[in-house]
């Protein structure tokens, strides 16, 4: 059974940057056939796509956050992480870390989800 | 990219049924067979129901149905359950290796 389960900071000041780690147990993120993915759910609102890396390292982000965002694997600990820098209190939100098959086109395996709250 | 576009609410009673719709464009939602919609429980993390438009994962009972014409996905729930009151969001490929979600809609069993 595969999990995935997020870390790091609950609260990042304003201007700095949140970086959140998804360790993936239960199977092999170097395996292929995947897109590991990080989505974002604003309080109240709906999801929103961050981005998504391939285990080749090729990376695909949302237009409107591309130029704030990074998404890196580390194959060798069965993770992948995500930077976004100059953030507002906007991007207070749950962030998610989730698998993708490749052509499936839907995520089949989330983690529990982390808040982070961008706040001085 | 705008989000895809889901009523902010519906509901219906034990036993009938509701269905939830997704609009979008040709450009997602028209434009490909990669329409996928999430259960989401309060405080929990979504739940993948309906992906590729009409299939559904291992687990899933076969109450929950999806479909898709021109730039308009749907979900459909039949047989009504108390514990099918969550959130929904839909979800959709939107070319170039882009995806987006609708805003969510708050399914309510009377």
């Amino acid at each position: 059974q595969v999990q995935l389960q997020e870390s790091g900071p609950g609260l990042v000041k304003p201007s700095q940057t949140l970086s959140l780690i998804c360790t993936v147990s239960g199977g092999s993120i170097n395996s292929g056939g995947y897109y590991w993915s990080w989505i974002r759910q604003h309080p109240g609102k709906g999801l929103e796509w961050i981005g998504y890396i391939f285990y080749s390292g090729n990376t695909y982000y949302n237009p409107s956050l591309k130029s704030r965002v990074t998404i890196s694997i580390d194959t060798s600990k069965n993770q992948f992480s995500l930077m976004l820098n100059s953030v507002t209190a906007a991007d207070t939100a749950v962030y998610y870390c989730a698998r993708e098959p490749v052509f499936v086109g839907a995520s089949d395996y989330w983690g529990p989800g982390t808040l982070v709250t961008v706040s001085s | 990219q705008s989000a895809l576009t889901q009523p902010r609410s519906v509901s219906g009673s034990p036993g009938q049924s509701v269905t939830i719709s997704c609009t979008g464009t040709t450009s997602d939602v028209g434009g490909y067979n990669y329409v996928s919609w999430y259960q989401q429980h309060p405080d929990k993390a979504p739940k993948l129901v309906i992906y590729d438009v009409t299939k559904r994962p291992s687990g899933v009972p076969d109450r929950f149905s999806g479909s898709k014409s021109g730039n308009t996905a749907s979900l459909t729930i039949s047989g009504l359950q108390a514990e099918d009151e969550a959130d929904y969001h839909c979800c959709s490929y939107a070319g170039s290796y882009t995806v987006l979600f609708g805003g969510g809609t708050k399914l309510t069993v009377l």
